[in-house]
């Protein structure tokens, strides 16, 4: 079965950087894009960007651009999210989610499996 | 970006009654080439990620009870659990991926009056 597992929670100072890893297995890894989507304490979801785990081809949303990296690691199917220049307003749940579209360069932007959640504190 | 608004913020219903769950965009995220709507609707428990229930608007996720159904076009659509079930509580979120950023509603409580 299809299962996303992400690494641990983290505890940042401001102006650090945090990496998020998303190990998944199930399926074949590099037929899905992936992506990584975040949720604030008790609000909505947003989108960060998404990676090409073929390629390595990324997109960012233009929030993030300048500060975040999306990698994979196709030895270890897993996807890998850094975020630098952490503030506050980043302490969030950070979740990666697999496309639902499969095969080479297919991506429909909707999510059909979810890793767990990993939840990163910015805090001084 | 596309915004997209739900209402109402929560809800109440009785257990076998009816829920909806109204979403929309602020523009038309219907892709006329295909008549498909570019939108999908979630489901997220307390402690939880969210599940997809339905994409293109109204095509159920397979596993997801016949009970959900979504419907719409164009710049308005609904979410309707036909029988609420106690399982069901949980908060909605509607998101469109017809443009990037895909962008989310901000969710609906759905809860047991």
């Amino acid at each position: 079965q299809v299962q996303l597992v992400q690494s641990g929670t983290e505890v940042k100072k401001p102006g650090a950087s945090v990496k998020v890893s998303c190990k998944a297995s199930g399926y074949f890894f590099t037929t899905y894009y992936m992506h990584w989507v975040r949720q604030a304490p008790g609000q909505g979801l947003e989108w960060m960007g998404i990676v090409n785990p073929s390629g390595g081809g990324t997109s960012y949303a233009q929030k993030f651009q300048g500060r975040i990296t999306m990698t994979r690691d196709t030895s270890t199917s897993t996807v890998h999210m850094e975020l630098s220049s952490l503030g506050s307003e980043d302490t969030a749940v950070y979740y990666c989610a697999r496309d639902h579209c499969s095969g080479a360069d297919c991506f429909s932007y909707y999510f059909d499996y979810w890793g767990q959640g990993t939840l990163v504190t910015v805090s001084s | 970006d596309i915004v997209v608004t739900q209402s109402p913020g929560s809800l109440a219903v009785s257990l076998g009654e009816r829920a909806t769950i109204n979403c929309r965009s602020s523009q038309s995220i219907l892709y006329s080439s295909s008549n498909k709507n570019y939108l999908a609707w979630y489901q997220q428990k307390p402690g939880q990620p969210p599940k997809l229930l339905i994409y293109w608007s109204s095509t159920r996720e397979s596993g997801v009870p016949d009970r959900f159904s979504g419907s719409g076009s164009g710049t308005d659509f609904t979410l309707t659990i036909s029988s609420l079930q106690a399982e069901d509580v949980a908060v909605y979120y509607c998101q469109q991926f017809y443009s990037t950023p895909p962008t989310f509603g901000q969710g609906t409580k759905v809860e047991i009056k």
